[in-house]
């Protein structure tokens, strides 16, 4: 079975610039997570879907920061315009439903972005 | 608030010795408690996750982990640690309402040969 899938790896921008990551959950997984990895530090939650909406978005800064999920599988997260402090791994994880028996997360290889 | 600390940056052992990657916690009520492991320029793995019954919990390549209620902690063991076996190493909790992961700041583990 096919995991998380995420493109691009790798992404370098200058600052002010656009940018979007792209994500692929697990088949049959409903739930879907954005999560920022600052280094040397654990993942940080940005957004949570359930299906197409969000259900956890309380860590997003949504003056910059948008997420879609329109079909309720694919998912796409962009940063416009992009600031310095935003380099870091972006990293996209599904589950079954939160809360339910098989609720772990699984983690897609993330995109690094470097904002210069 | 939902909190998990790893006390330890590093932790350095020779192959084929036990280890240990230290994890407490701080949740209100029952615990849901995760191991991960990142590989470089990788995503995280799922090693482990303790819900409830047994307090030692066996996982993905050979590792366990046990769960201590008094001590609020969830540490990371493998009997005889292997080379391949160094790598990033985050433990995660949230609550039983469902609310995201809190992860550690991680613990970079080195088997040396």
């Amino acid at each position: 079975e096919a995991g998380v899938v995420q493109s691009p790896r790798y992404k370098i921008i200058e600052k002010k610039q656009p940018v979007a990551f792209w994500c692929n959950p697990i088949s049959g997984h409903n739930t879907l997570y954005w999560y920022r990895q600052n280094l040397g530090q654990g993942p940080e939650l940005l957004i949570r879907y359930e299906n197409e909406e969000a259900v956890d978005d309380s860590q997003l800064p949504k003056d910059r920061f948008s997420a879609e999920r329109l079909k309720g599988v694919d998912s796409t997260l962009k940063i416009q315009p992009a600031e310095l402090g935003d380099s870091a791994v972006y990293l996209c994880a599904s589950s079954l439903p939160l809360g339910g028996p098989g609720d772990t997360q699984y983690f897609g290889p993330g995109t690094r972005l470097t904002v210069l | 608030a939902q909190s998990v600390a790893q006390p330890e940056d590093q932790v350095n052992v020779a192959e084929g010795n036990p280890l240990t990657v230290k994890c407490t916690y701080s949740v209100s009520g029952n615990p849901y408690l995760f191991w991960y492991v990142q590989y470089p320029n990788r995503g995280l793995q799922f090693l482990l996750k303790y819900i409830t019954g047994d307090n030692l919990v066996k996982g993905s390549y050979g590792f366990e982990a046990e769960f201590n209620k008094s001590q609020t902690s969830f540490h990371l063991k493998k009997p005889s640690a292997l080379v391949s076996d160094s790598a990033l190493y985050f433990c995660a909790v949230r609550d039983q309402a469902g609310t995201a992961l809190i992860f550690g700041k991680g613990t970079t583990l080195s088997v040396s040969s």
